[in-house]
């Protein structure tokens, strides 16, 4: 199984800064992009799908480039609840066979 | 509402037993998973299932078996021969719908070995 890398942090952000954090995928083939949140001892749950058009939702925007394999999600005006690990997320064929997870970065911002 | 139950939360076993977490969904999803995390580490497949009484390795399959005799259930059991159970256990379904994946996760089991 192809792996999907991510910088594990820490991130020290202020709050009210933009962080941007990257991920990379190895697999050419991988169909579909996530972005999930983890709270301490919690399930992953999604942030956002990641499209080859970018997306934005509030203050999270997600984009995917293929060519060089990479998704990225920067977050503006960051708060203080936005403090988790950001999971990247890989489909890497068919879909049905599970996700294939980086180890995460982890976010903390700071008052 | 629907969703994906994970039983028990916590879950304690002396070294040389088996045991099993059960992973229940009435979300009508055909597939199901099951993930192992470790501190710091991402999640890693290790069994899956995308139809009744059909399942598949994941990635860390070895000292864990499942069964899938029923769409809402998937349980895991933990072997003595896994060596180091000792983890964060997560159990996910998963739809096909207009070429989307919608998965579901469930609140997860953590499981020391005592």
């Amino acid at each position: 199984r192809k792996e999907v890398e991510q910088d594990p942090g820490p991130f020290n952000v202020p709050e009210g800064a933009t962080v941007a954090f990257n991920c990379t995928y190895s697999n050419s083939a991988s169909q579909s992009f996530f972005w999930y949140r983890q709270d301490c001892r919690k399930e992953p749950k999604l942030l956002m799908s990641v499209y080859s058009s970018g997306n934005e939702d509030g203050r999270f925007t997600a984009q995917l480039n293929r060519a060089s394999q990479y998704i990225s999600l920067l977050i503006r005006d960051s708060k203080l609840s936005d403090s988790a690990t950001y999971l990247c997320v890989v489909i890497p064929g068919g879909g049905a066979d599970g996700l294939t997870f980086g180890k995460g970065t982890h976010l903390i911002i700071q008052p | 509402d629907g969703g994906i139950t994970q039983s028990p939360k916590y879950l304690f076993r002396k070294e040389g037993q088996n045991v099993t977490l059960s992973c229940e969904q009435n979300l009508n999803h055909d597939a199901m998973y099951w993930y192992r995390q470790d501190p710091g580490q991402g999640l890693r497949l290790i069994y899956y299932s995308q139809i009744v009484n059909d399942f598949q390795k994941g990635d860390i399959a070895e000292g864990y078996s499942v069964s899938r005799e029923k769409k809402e259930s998937f349980p895991l059991t933990v072997t003595s021969a896994q060596k180091n159970p000792t983890a964060f256990y997560l159990c996910a379904s998963s739809t096909r719908d207009r070429g989307d994946y919608g998965y579901t996760f469930g609140s997860g089991t953590r499981l020391t070995v005592v």
